[in-house]
């Protein structure tokens, strides 16, 4: 069975901080990860894809992949109340049809 | 506006009276999925649609029943429905699975008493 595990926080940051989310994955031919952003009661919005080894950035938002220790990440910079959301980190494998959801972190941005 | 529409957005109902949730698209999107989201278990994966008339099961297929007569068009059928189906439905589309996002509609809140 395919996993994704993410810590389901909640995480507390103040206003203009970095904060940090960590997913990692069981299945080691995972091609493609994908970071989406819900607020409650909200659909699944996707902030950041990232297909290779290393760092990819846009505006606030990093996300760093390391498929040999199976993890991805996203970092927010200067974080903003408006982040306040569940993140949800999901990953697509090269032999599936689908893609598999962590469970999401929740994150609160306390101004 | 590109989007991903689903009808209705709330519903109540009661045990064994079946029920559709439609599910469009205009991105023009091969592939097509439904996910239920329960409270600590995330996005599970319900059915999913690589094209027209191709459908398979995601995780949780039971009790449910999907079909594909045209492109922009996935609902998703609940044929009897039960309590244990009470649960936040999206639909999502994308153009190829691997290597491309889905976008999601903006849910079904289903209820079953």
């Amino acid at each position: 069975q395919k996993e994704v595990e993410q810590n389901s926080g909640p995480l507390s940051v103040p206003e203009g901080a970095i904060a940090s989310l960590n997913c990692t994955y069981s299945d080691r031919v995972s091609q493609s990860f994908f970071w989406y952003r819900q607020y409650s009661g909200k659909s699944p919005e996707l902030i950041m894809s990232i297909y290779s080894n290393g760092d990819k950035e846009d505006g606030r938002f990093t996300a760093q992949l390391n498929k040999a220790s199976q993890y991805v990440s996203l970092l927010i910079r200067d974080s903003q109340p408006s982040d306040s959301a569940t993140y949800l980190c999901a990953i697509g494998w090269e032999y599936g049809n689908k893609l598999v959801f962590g469970a999401g972190t929740i994150l609160r941005v306390k101004s | 506006e590109a989007q991903v529409t689903q009808n209705p957005r709330y519903l109540i109902t009661v045990t064994g009276k079946k029920l559709t949730v439609t599910c469009s698209q205009n991105m023009n999107h091969e592939y097509m999925s439904w996910y239920r989201q329960d409270p600590g278990l995330g996005l599970r994966q319900i059915y999913y649609s690589m094209n027209v008339e191709v459908t398979d099961k995601g995780d949780v297929p039971e009790g449910y029943k999907v079909s594909r007569k045209e492109k922009r068009n996935f609902p998703l059928i609940l044929e009897s429905p039960s309590p244990n189906q009470t649960s936040l439905y999206f639909c999502a589309s994308s153009q190829v699975l691997q290597g491309n996002e889905q976008f999601f509609g903006p849910g079904t809140r289903l209820t079953v008493l």
